[in-house]
């Protein structure tokens, strides 16, 4: 079956960039997206097919795919960005999510 | 504002069904162009997706619960739901539905409900 597999953490002080990958074999071609979870929240979209961004998204949020790797990036990152991360593509009629990325801001 | 509730017993007894069902509404169910899923999430654990459901019947089910799977669909009362069946503890974990949408070779979830926990316990 197919796997993705991210960092388990992140750090990043404020009003820095942060970067979150996303491996997985040939990943860059397939669409990747990436959601925000909040604790004790539902999960929210932020990036859907590679690089672009729902409305209500801030522009900090991008993203990119290419090779074996997609990334989340944000920049300029902000206390309320603190989440956990998750990646998710489409392969052999099934949605993957990868592992999730714990991103603490600090 | 496409709202999804799920509803259905918070706890079950191991080798029972599972049942939950989500409503959906502000937003049509029978809209070819979305699709209705099932995701869960163990407690301070990662994403499961479960499955998928079109209101045509069509289904894409995770296989690793695929054998223990059955998803429906109700268009007149805007529902869909989970069947699984053999539970045991491994089950236990927040399950939430969810809508979710194609485009090209990709898809994604653009609206989740707020999730409802599901405990396996004797």
């Amino acid at each position: 079956s197919y796997e993705l597999t991210q960092p388990p953490s992140v750090s990043v002080s404020p009003g820095q960039t942060a970067s979150i990958t996303c491996s997985g074999d040939k990943l860059g071609d397939k669409y990747a997206c990436w959601y925000q979870q909040k604790p004790g929240q539902s999960p929210m979209v932020v990036i859907y097919q590679d690089t672009k961004r729902p409305s209500g998204i801030p522009e900090r949020f991008s993203g990119s795919n290419s090779g074996n790797t997609a990334t989340l990036t944000i920049s300029g990152t902000q206390a309320m960005d603190e989440a956990d991360y998750y990646c998710q593509a489409w392969d052999s009629s099934t949605v993957v999510f990868g592992g999730g990325t714990k991103l603490t801001v600090l | 504002q496409v709202q999804l509730q799920e509803s259905g017993p918070g706890l079950v007894k191991p080798s029972q069904t599972l049942s939950l069902t989500c409503t959906v509404s502000s937003g049509s169910i029978s809209s070819s162009i979305y699709y209705w899923s099932w995701i869960r999430q163990p407690a301070g654990k990662g994403l499961e997706w479960i499955g998928r459901i079109y209101t045509s019947g069509s289904t894409n089910y995770n296989p690793s619960l695929k054998s223990r799977l059955t998803m429906s669909v109700d268009t007149s009362k805007s529902q869909f739901s989970l069947k699984l069946s053999s539970v045991t503890a491994a089950d236990t974990a927040m399950y939430y539905c969810a809508r979710g949408l194609n485009y090209g070779s990709g898809t994604y979830i653009d609206y989740w409900g707020q999730g409802t926990l599901v405990t396996v316990s004797s």
